[in-house]
């Protein structure tokens, strides 16, 4: 149980485009989903959190125009890249806690953005 | 200023032998602390959670040890196995509800 998935694994795209991350959880309502970045041998930064049906928030420099968060069920939130630059790609990971106490939390596979 | 801290240098050591990772924290005060393994490429997988009222948790071959007043944890493999090889890392829950990763620390066990 407690399997959660992301779609695309990869993706290419072309600099000023943008790029929509789905993730998903597949046995299990998830009260919170979080979305991290990770560069590599760097550790996973905390980009936002998610609570089905209201807005995202955000960590402290993370813009919120450019990295848009969509929680619409308690089983689904995407992540859009809008405009995305080289300097965007990157490790994207979404992960999704069950319990309000966000004890633990059930990592997708992550997202690999590249852009050109 | 708030730090967490793990070897950033691979640990290589012998298949059978006991490997220890070390986690140190500065300037937080977490309710939990949690491993988790990653593997290239992939999202980390969750192995052990200790709370602060813990000094010590096991799972099969995975040991924990939590020490508040270090502020550090420790993160025990015996009996490693090649199959142990991948990026342990180790993360703060802290009080806003949020998880704060430490770098990792890449283990290669040989055959």
């Amino acid at each position: 149980g407690a399997v959660v998935s992301q779609h695309p694994s990869r993706v290419i795209c072309k600099s000023g485009t943008s790029v929509k991350i789905e993730c998903r959880s597949l046995d299990f309502q998830a009260t919170t989903m979080f979305w991290y970045r990770q560069f590599p041998k760097q550790s996973l930064m905390l980009m936002a959190t998610s609570n089905e049906g209201s807005k995202a928030t955000y960590e402290q420099g993370v813009e919120k125009d450019k990295f848009l968060i969509n929680h619409a069920s308690l089983t689904l939130s995407t992540l859009t890249v809008t405009s995305a630059h080289p300097e965007d790609s990157s490790f994207y990971i979404c992960s999704a806690s069950q319990t309000a106490a966000q004890e633990t939390q059930y990592f997708g596979p992550g997202t690999r953005l590249l852009v050109l | 200023s708030q730090k967490i801290e793990q070897n950033s240098e691979a640990l290589n050591i012998q298949e059978g032998k006991t490997a220890t990772l070390t986690c140190n924290y500065t300037n937080y005060s977490p309710a939990y602390l949690q491993w988790y393994r990653q593997d290239p490429g992939r999202g980390p997988v969750f192995l052990l959670l200790i709370r602060e009222n813990e000094k010590e948790k096991r799972k099969e071959r995975l040991k924990v040890t939590f020490d508040t007043t270090l502020k550090q944890s420790l993160f025990h493999i015996t009996a490693s196995q090649p199959a142990d090889s991948a990026t342990y890392l180790c993360a703060l829950f802290v009080n806003t509800g949020k998880l704060i990763f430490g770098q990792g620390t890449t283990l290669q066990v040989k055959p």
